[in-house]
Order: structure tokens, then sequence, then C-alpha cells
């Protein structure tokens, strides 16, 4: 069974930290992976979509990592700021049709 | 602006009677998913269509069902057979199939059965 990790389930750092957000999954052969923030009562936002061919994406201050090899890839945000407090979660593409969510780490900026 | 418009927000049912949810998208996606989400759990796909008038069941498709017949529209329908119908549901495109692009979320439709 492909299963999708991510830990911790909840981190609070200080504002103005750089972190890191790590997700791990059963299965190597991936396609590709998504990034998703969620906010409170509301729907995914996409944040970076990585292919198994890269190793990194960046967009603005956040980058993720995939090594498919160790079943992992990580999400850093750099200088976090009170409106990055959310729900971060993390999606394989195994190539079975669907995508499998973690439940994600619940993120808290403290001003 | 573009996006994805679920409605309505919160939805209140009584057991034993069938709901739909409206799913709209002005993206011009072709695939449309619906998720469902439940505390402490990952969210786990319902039903999905990658063209009209096709559409493919998801891994908890039991209870739901669907239709495509335009391809702004995707709703969903929970059936009184539904065991455990309370939940927060998304609806999803995507302008390739095959999660080969990123996924768009609507705000979601939270029901709630009692």
């Amino acid at each position: 069974k492909q299963e999708v990790t991510q830990i911790p389930a909840a981190l609070s750092v200080p504002e103005g930290e750089n972190l890191v957000l790590n997700c791990s999954f059963t299965d190597s052969a991936i396609y590709n992976l998504q990034w998703f923030r969620q906010d409170p009562g509301k729907g995914l936002t996409s944040l970076l979509l990585i292919q198994s061919s890269q190793r990194e994406q960046t967009s603005g201050r956040l980058n993720a990592s995939l090594d498919k090899s160790s079943g992992r890839s990580t999400l850093y945000i750099a200088a976090s700021q009170p409106g990055d407090s959310a729900t971060y979660l993390c999606a394989p593409n195994f190539g079975n049709e669907k995508l499998t969510f973690g439940t994600g780490t619940r993120l808290t900026i403290i001003p | 602006d573009g996006g994805i418009t679920q409605s309505p927000k919160y939805l209140f049912r009584k057991e034993g009677q069938n709901v739909t949810l409206s799913c709209e998208q002005n993206l011009n996606h072709d695939a449309m998913y619906w998720y469902r989400q439940d505390p402490g759990q990952g969210l786990r796909l319902i039903y999905y269509s990658q063209i009209v008038n096709d559409f493919q069941k998801g891994d908890i498709a039991e209870g739901y069902s669907v239709s495509r017949e335009k391809k702004e529209s995707f709703p969903l329908t929970v059936t009184s057979a539904q065991k455990n119908p309370t939940a927060f549901y998304l609806c999803a495109s995507s302008i390739e199939k095959g999660y080969r692009s990123p996924l768009h979320f609507g705000n979601g439709t939270r029901l709630t059965v009692t």
C-alpha cells in the first residue's frame, strides 16, 4: 500500500525563521509530487509541482526538493511570515490515476 | 477571475435524504475531481472525470454518484446509501488528466447529516 507521512503534525516557529516541512512516501516510483497549503475551512492551494526528473522547484520564498530514492520531499520556507500559517499537505502521484495525500503539517508562525 | 465555485458552503440534511453538491469551473479544464476530507485523514478520491460524459470511481465511490454533462460542471450527489456522509467535500480540476498539472480546488462544501 502506498502511504504518505508528514511529520510533525504541527509546528510553531517565530516569525522570520527559515523552516523545513517533511514528506515521506513508501513507493519511490512516483511521477511527480505536489505541495499544497490549506487555510482553515478553505480548499487547497497548489504551491509547487515537482516532476520526478527534477530535484528542486522554487517559487518565491518556497523551495521543494525531491529525493525519490529515499522516498522523501521537503518544503523549505524562507523568512517565515504570519501569513504562512496554514496546513501544508504533500501529494505524490504514483501513476495510478490518483494522488495520495498526506495528513498535513499545521504550521503556526508566531509574530 | 477564473476558478472553481462550490455551492453551498454549508449544507444540512436529514438522514435518508439525497443531496447534490455543485461544482462549476471556468478554467476550461478537462479533468475534474471530487474529494472528501475528514479530520485526521488525508483527502480521499470519490470520483473523477477526464472528459465530458465520462467519469471513473475513486477509492470511496460507494454511496455517491456524479454526472459530467458539461465541461464546466461536475455535480456530486450524496445518496442515502452513504453510511457516513458528514464531511468536508472538495472539488478540483486540472488542465491535464493524470495529475500531470497542478490541481485547482474550490473552497469546499461542509455537509452535515443528522
